[in-house]
């Protein structure tokens, strides 16, 4: 069984300031993770995956995300951010059925 | 490329009708589609998983008599919840997967639906 906890639901950056979004995962098997972005009354767009290879993922947007085996980790980072950031995230972990298992999200807002 | 849509992207009905919600991919054959339910400040949760020409495999709580699923093509599925009462007012969000072992997950746009 798969799961993923983010740590934080709510992160509030400055523009201009390092984005960092937290994501856990319990995977019984390798993982697949991806991030995924949400704005009000849309559905989710992909910021990026990782499933075998490179562990540190560039995604779009300027974001990127490192995958941490050791610390069962995928957290999300973005070096500047821009008012445009402001959504909802989501990270999520593949299963070999090709379900995803979300975590709760994390609200992100950007100060001026 | 790998756009899908939703229709309608809105929806108000009375309590004990029937809705039923498009999901389409407009530039890819969906070998699976899967169906979320998202309520506000939430997480999405898995509702069923729809196969073309298959029935739909439904997680674990959801009603299957409550939430029809149908995969008629590659292109289209569609859930209809029939009876609706307000508790199932919610944002419902369908997903697709190109398939030939891609674990990538395209989401539409979602429907909100209301029911009064």
């Amino acid at each position: 069984a798969q799961s993923v906890t983010q740590l934080g639901s709510h992160v509030s950056v400055s523009e201009g300031a390092l984005v960092l979004l937290r994501c856990n995962y319990s995977s019984s098997v390798p993982p697949y993770l991806f991030w995924y972005v949400q704005y009000p009354n849309q559905g989710l767009q992909l910021l990026l995956k990782y499933t075998t290879g490179a562990t540190l993922v560039k995604g779009i947007n300027g974001f990127e995300a490192e995958f941490k085996k050791s610390e069962t980790s995928f957290h999300l980072t973005k070096p500047s951010a821009h008012m445009s950031d402001a959504a909802e995230y989501f990270c999520a972990v593949g299963s070999n059925d090709y379900k995803l298992s979300f975590g709760a999200g994390t609200t992100v807002t950007v100060r001026a | 490329g790998a756009v899908v849509s939703q229709h309608p992207s809105w929806v108000i009905c009375k309590s004990g009708t029937s809705v039923k919600i498009e999901c389409r991919s407009l530039d890819f054959q969906a070998t699976t589609m899967f169906w979320y339910r998202q309520f506000p400040k939430q997480s999405l949760m898995l509702m069923a998983t729809s196969n073309e020409g298959s029935k739909a495999t439904y997680e674990q709580g959801v009603e299957k008599d409550k939430f029809l699923i149908n995969h008629a093509s590659l292109t289209l599925s569609t859930l209809t919840v029939t009876s609706a009462h307000p508790e199932d007012s919610s944002f419902y969000i369908c997903s697709a997967r190109v398939g030939g072992g891609t674990d990538t997950q395209y989401f539409g746009p979602g429907t909100r639906l209301t029911v009064l």
